[in-house]
Protein backbone atom coordinates (compact mmCIF):
# COMPACT_ATOMS: atom_id res chain seq x y z
CA UNK A 1 0.00 0.00 0.00
CA UNK A 2 1.05 3.69 -0.41
CA UNK A 3 2.21 5.57 1.94
CA UNK A 4 2.71 9.22 3.07
CA UNK A 5 4.95 10.86 5.58
CA UNK A 6 5.43 13.91 6.88
CA UNK A 7 8.11 14.25 9.27
CA UNK A 8 7.56 17.97 10.53
CA UNK A 9 4.35 17.74 12.76
CA UNK A 10 5.05 21.37 13.59
CA UNK A 11 6.96 24.42 11.39
CA UNK A 12 6.73 28.02 12.02
CA UNK A 13 7.55 30.88 10.05
CA UNK A 14 7.59 34.66 10.55
CA UNK A 15 5.34 36.91 8.38
CA UNK A 16 6.32 37.35 4.72
CA UNK A 17 9.09 35.04 4.92
CA UNK A 18 9.54 31.52 3.30
CA UNK A 19 8.78 28.49 4.69
CA UNK A 20 9.19 24.61 3.39
CA UNK A 21 6.73 21.78 4.15
CA UNK A 22 8.56 18.17 3.95
CA UNK A 23 6.50 15.35 2.15
CA UNK A 24 7.42 11.68 1.28
CA UNK A 25 5.32 8.59 -0.34
CA UNK A 26 6.16 5.33 -1.22
CA UNK A 27 4.70 3.73 -4.17
CA UNK A 28 5.76 1.16 -6.99
CA UNK A 29 3.88 2.81 -9.50
CA UNK A 30 5.30 5.15 -11.91
CA UNK A 31 1.97 7.15 -12.99
CA UNK A 32 0.50 9.21 -10.05
CA UNK A 33 -0.71 12.53 -8.78
CA UNK A 34 0.10 14.41 -6.04
CA UNK A 35 -1.50 17.19 -3.74
CA UNK A 36 -1.35 19.82 -0.95
CA UNK A 37 -4.49 20.40 0.80
CA UNK A 38 -4.92 23.18 3.89
CA UNK A 39 -6.97 22.85 6.68
CA UNK A 40 -7.74 25.87 8.62
CA UNK A 41 -9.56 25.80 12.22
CA UNK A 42 -13.07 25.39 10.35
CA UNK A 43 -11.32 22.12 9.07
CA UNK A 44 -12.48 22.14 5.53
CA UNK A 45 -10.53 20.69 3.44
CA UNK A 46 -9.05 23.49 0.90
CA UNK A 47 -6.70 21.98 -2.34
CA UNK A 48 -3.41 24.44 -2.46
CA UNK A 49 -1.34 22.80 -5.29
CA UNK A 50 -1.59 19.57 -7.16
CA UNK A 51 1.52 17.85 -9.39
CA UNK A 52 1.21 15.19 -12.13
CA UNK A 53 4.02 12.48 -11.91
CA UNK A 54 4.96 12.51 -15.41
CA UNK A 55 5.53 16.17 -15.64
CA UNK A 56 9.23 17.07 -14.70
CA UNK A 57 7.49 20.80 -14.13
CA UNK A 58 7.29 22.08 -10.50
CA UNK A 59 3.68 23.46 -10.22
CA UNK A 60 3.04 26.75 -8.93
CA UNK A 61 0.06 28.72 -7.69
CA UNK A 62 0.90 32.41 -7.21
CA UNK A 63 2.97 32.29 -3.76
CA UNK A 64 2.72 28.15 -3.31
CA UNK A 65 5.29 26.09 -5.33
CA UNK A 66 6.44 22.41 -4.84
CA UNK A 67 9.72 20.67 -5.39
CA UNK A 68 8.52 17.41 -7.13
CA UNK A 69 11.68 15.12 -6.90
CA UNK A 70 10.25 11.72 -8.58
CA UNK A 71 13.61 9.72 -8.22
CA UNK A 72 13.84 10.41 -3.91
CA UNK A 73 9.64 10.67 -3.74
CA UNK A 74 9.82 13.89 -2.42
CA UNK A 75 7.10 16.96 -2.59
CA UNK A 76 7.82 19.36 -0.66
CA UNK A 77 5.25 22.61 -0.38
CA UNK A 78 6.91 26.20 -0.56
CA UNK A 79 5.29 28.94 1.06
CA UNK A 80 6.37 32.43 0.16
CA UNK A 81 5.61 35.50 1.61
CA UNK A 82 3.79 33.80 4.58
CA UNK A 83 0.61 35.71 5.34
CA UNK A 84 -1.17 34.98 8.89
CA UNK A 85 -3.80 33.54 6.63
CA UNK A 86 -1.60 30.97 5.68
CA UNK A 87 -1.75 29.56 9.38
CA UNK A 88 -3.16 25.59 8.96
CA UNK A 89 -2.73 22.03 8.81
CA UNK A 90 -0.98 21.31 5.83
CA UNK A 91 -1.75 17.50 4.44
CA UNK A 92 0.40 16.23 1.83
CA UNK A 93 -1.95 13.86 -0.34
CA UNK A 94 -1.08 10.76 -3.16
CA UNK A 95 -3.56 9.27 -5.24
CA UNK A 96 -2.58 6.81 -8.03
CA UNK A 97 -4.08 7.44 -11.56
CA UNK A 98 -5.97 5.32 -11.86
CA UNK A 99 -6.80 4.63 -8.48
CA UNK A 100 -10.01 5.50 -6.62
CA UNK A 101 -8.77 6.57 -3.08
CA UNK A 102 -6.27 9.44 -1.68
CA UNK A 103 -3.33 8.42 0.97
CA UNK A 104 -2.71 11.37 3.04
CA UNK A 105 -0.16 12.22 5.66
CA UNK A 106 -0.67 12.90 9.11
CA UNK A 107 0.19 16.65 8.13
CA UNK A 108 2.29 19.55 9.49
CA UNK A 109 1.04 22.26 11.84
CA UNK A 110 1.88 25.86 10.23
CA UNK A 111 2.12 29.03 13.08
CA UNK A 112 2.53 32.11 11.11
CA UNK A 113 3.98 34.92 13.79
CA UNK A 114 3.12 38.47 12.71
CA UNK B 1 -22.71 25.95 -8.06
CA UNK B 2 -22.85 24.98 -4.05
CA UNK B 3 -19.99 22.83 -3.21
CA UNK B 4 -20.02 19.47 -1.11
CA UNK B 5 -22.62 19.65 2.06
CA UNK B 6 -22.37 17.57 4.56
CA UNK B 7 -25.20 17.39 7.73
CA UNK B 8 -24.79 17.66 10.56
CA UNK B 9 -22.01 19.50 11.33
CA UNK B 10 -21.39 18.36 14.74
CA UNK B 11 -23.32 15.11 15.84
CA UNK B 12 -23.24 13.87 19.53
CA UNK B 13 -24.49 10.25 20.22
CA UNK B 14 -24.53 7.83 23.35
CA UNK B 15 -22.42 4.62 23.12
CA UNK B 16 -24.63 2.14 21.40
CA UNK B 17 -26.74 4.54 19.54
CA UNK B 18 -26.80 4.99 15.55
CA UNK B 19 -24.84 7.96 13.62
CA UNK B 20 -26.26 9.08 10.27
CA UNK B 21 -23.93 10.91 8.35
CA UNK B 22 -25.10 12.65 5.07
CA UNK B 23 -23.27 13.89 2.32
CA UNK B 24 -24.66 15.66 -1.23
CA UNK B 25 -22.19 16.07 -3.50
CA UNK B 26 -21.21 18.94 -5.89
CA UNK B 27 -23.94 19.66 -8.65
CA UNK B 28 -22.71 17.08 -11.75
CA UNK B 29 -20.75 14.60 -9.58
CA UNK B 30 -21.84 11.00 -9.35
CA UNK B 31 -18.48 9.50 -6.94
CA UNK B 32 -18.24 9.76 -3.82
CA UNK B 33 -15.57 8.99 -1.10
CA UNK B 34 -15.88 8.91 2.75
CA UNK B 35 -12.71 9.38 4.91
CA UNK B 36 -12.39 9.74 8.49
CA UNK B 37 -9.84 11.75 10.80
CA UNK B 38 -9.05 10.75 13.98
CA UNK B 39 -7.58 13.49 16.23
CA UNK B 40 -4.06 14.15 15.36
CA UNK B 41 -4.11 11.85 12.04
CA UNK B 42 -4.69 12.72 8.49
CA UNK B 43 -7.80 11.30 6.73
CA UNK B 44 -8.10 7.97 6.05
CA UNK B 45 -10.07 6.41 3.45
CA UNK B 46 -13.42 4.45 3.81
CA UNK B 47 -15.54 3.92 1.19
CA UNK B 48 -16.02 5.19 -2.60
CA UNK B 49 -19.48 4.94 -4.53
CA UNK B 50 -21.32 5.89 -7.33
CA UNK B 51 -25.09 5.92 -7.75
CA UNK B 52 -26.73 2.80 -6.17
CA UNK B 53 -23.15 1.14 -6.01
CA UNK B 54 -20.07 0.83 -3.95
CA UNK B 55 -17.20 0.44 -5.64
CA UNK B 56 -14.68 0.18 -3.22
CA UNK B 57 -15.18 -0.22 0.63
CA UNK B 58 -11.64 -1.60 1.54
CA UNK B 59 -11.45 0.47 4.49
CA UNK B 60 -14.43 0.19 5.91
CA UNK B 61 -14.97 -1.67 9.52
CA UNK B 62 -16.09 -4.85 9.05
CA UNK B 63 -18.86 -4.23 11.48
CA UNK B 64 -21.28 -1.59 12.48
CA UNK B 65 -20.31 1.00 9.27
CA UNK B 66 -22.61 1.00 6.02
CA UNK B 67 -22.48 3.67 3.21
CA UNK B 68 -25.00 3.90 0.77
CA UNK B 69 -25.76 6.65 -2.60
CA UNK B 70 -28.94 6.32 -3.69
CA UNK B 71 -30.14 6.54 -6.75
CA UNK B 72 -32.13 10.02 -5.36
CA UNK B 73 -30.75 11.79 -2.42
CA UNK B 74 -27.60 12.27 -0.40
CA UNK B 75 -25.24 9.48 0.24
CA UNK B 76 -25.66 8.37 3.82
CA UNK B 77 -22.77 6.88 6.08
CA UNK B 78 -24.70 4.60 9.02
CA UNK B 79 -23.16 3.70 12.23
CA UNK B 80 -24.81 1.55 14.17
CA UNK B 81 -23.82 0.95 18.09
CA UNK B 82 -21.44 3.51 18.36
CA UNK B 83 -18.66 3.23 20.85
CA UNK B 84 -16.07 6.13 21.69
CA UNK B 85 -13.77 5.24 19.37
CA UNK B 86 -15.58 6.23 16.46
CA UNK B 87 -15.58 10.15 17.86
CA UNK B 88 -13.72 11.64 14.80
CA UNK B 89 -14.18 13.78 11.85
CA UNK B 90 -16.11 12.44 8.99
CA UNK B 91 -15.43 13.93 5.25
CA UNK B 92 -16.89 13.22 2.45
CA UNK B 93 -15.55 14.19 -1.06
CA UNK B 94 -17.02 14.51 -4.55
CA UNK B 95 -15.46 14.16 -8.21
CA UNK B 96 -17.47 13.91 -11.11
CA UNK B 97 -15.02 10.64 -12.27
CA UNK B 98 -14.18 11.47 -15.60
CA UNK B 99 -11.80 14.67 -15.60
CA UNK B 100 -8.47 13.73 -15.93
CA UNK B 101 -7.29 14.73 -12.22
CA UNK B 102 -10.52 12.96 -10.72
CA UNK B 103 -10.05 15.36 -8.54
CA UNK B 104 -11.91 15.64 -4.93
CA UNK B 105 -13.69 18.12 -3.76
CA UNK B 106 -14.14 17.80 0.26
CA UNK B 107 -17.26 18.49 2.22
CA UNK B 108 -16.84 20.40 5.79
CA UNK B 109 -17.13 17.45 7.64
CA UNK B 110 -19.54 16.19 10.16
CA UNK B 111 -17.54 15.85 14.03
CA UNK B 112 -18.73 13.07 15.79
CA UNK B 113 -18.53 12.67 19.20
CA UNK B 114 -19.46 9.69 21.56
CA UNK B 115 -20.25 10.63 25.08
Amino acid sequence: AQTVTQSQPEMSVQEAETVTLSCTYDTSESDYYLFWYKQPPSRQMILVIRQEAYKQQNATENRFSVNFQKAAKSFSLKISDSQLGDAAMYFCAYRSRTGNQFYFGTGTSLTVIP
Amino acid sequence: NAGVMQNPRHLVRRRGQEARLRCSPMKGHSHVYWYRQLPEEGLKFMVYLQKENIIDESGMPKERFSAEFPKEGPSILRIQQVVRGDSAAYFCASSPGLAKWNEQFFGPGTRLTVL
